[in-house]
């Protein structure tokens, strides 16, 4: 499997709800990280995960929560979402011995909290 | 915050070369300088990458100063699916990026 994969593509969520999004990784990827974006923004560095372990973490509160799973996958949750939550999430991944080589993104998902 | 300084906007005319410029004073020696872009609606795509050596590959060529305080990414044949937001990143390979506000490259008829 090439690229990587995220969904869903779009979503509404009312503010106080909880979401997960989804990334699906490329075979060997063992790092994976996720970045929001607001709009007229850069993506901003949220988490990432080696092997499944947590192993940076960027300015965002703990309602901000994530898994990497061993079929190179992972989940970004969000809980008590709140208005300005309004973002493109993506999702990155790479191979640890291939760090530079830069990372592959997917499309994101765009979240929008009403 | 981002360490590197790009313009924020550039406009090419199709078929011309587009020479997209980045300063990074502050860059550490092990770090490199990456070129990522990204098209409306997309994630970001690698470019490019180097370290002191200029580089080229089949999509760009990276041009890094002397002292790499300064590169500047090369599209020789810029097309309207160049059009994007380029963003100029220091990293050293192991860390996660740092993304600012990048350059809209605009490529016209």
């Amino acid at each position: 499997e090439t690229g990587v994969t995220q969904s869903p593509t779009h979503l509404i969520k009312t503010r106080g709800q909880q979401v997960t999004l989804r990334c699906s990784s490329q075979s060997g990827h063992n790092t994976v990280s996720w970045y929001q974006q607001a709009l007229g923004q850069g993506p901003q560095f949220i988490f990432q995960y080696y092997r499944e372990e947590e192993n940076g973490r960027g300015n965002f509160p703990p309602r901000f929560s994530g898994l990497q799973f061993p079929n190179y996958s992972s989940e970004l949750n969000v809980n008590a979402l709140e208005l300005d939550d309004s973002a493109l999430y993506l999702c990155a991944s790479r191979e640890s011995d291939r760090a530079n080589y830069g990372y592959t993104f997917g499309s994101g998902t765009r979240l929008t909290v009403v | 915050d981002a360490k590197t300084t790009q313009p924020p906007s550039m406009d090419c005319a199709e078929g011309r070369a587009a020479n997209l410029p980045c300063n990074h004073s502050t860059i550490s020696g092990n770090e490199y300088v990456y070129w990522y872009r990204q098209i409306h609606s997309q994630g970001p795509q690698y470019i490019i990458h180097g370290l002191k050596n200029n580089e080229t590959n089949e999509m760009a060529s990276l041009i890094i100063t002397e002292d790499r305080k300064s590169s500047t990414l090369i599209l020789p044949h810029a097309t309207l699916r160049d059009t994007a937001v380029y963003y100029c990143i220091e990293n050293s390979g192991y860390s996660t990026l740092t993304f600012g506000k990048g350059t809209m490259l605009l490529v016209s008829p």
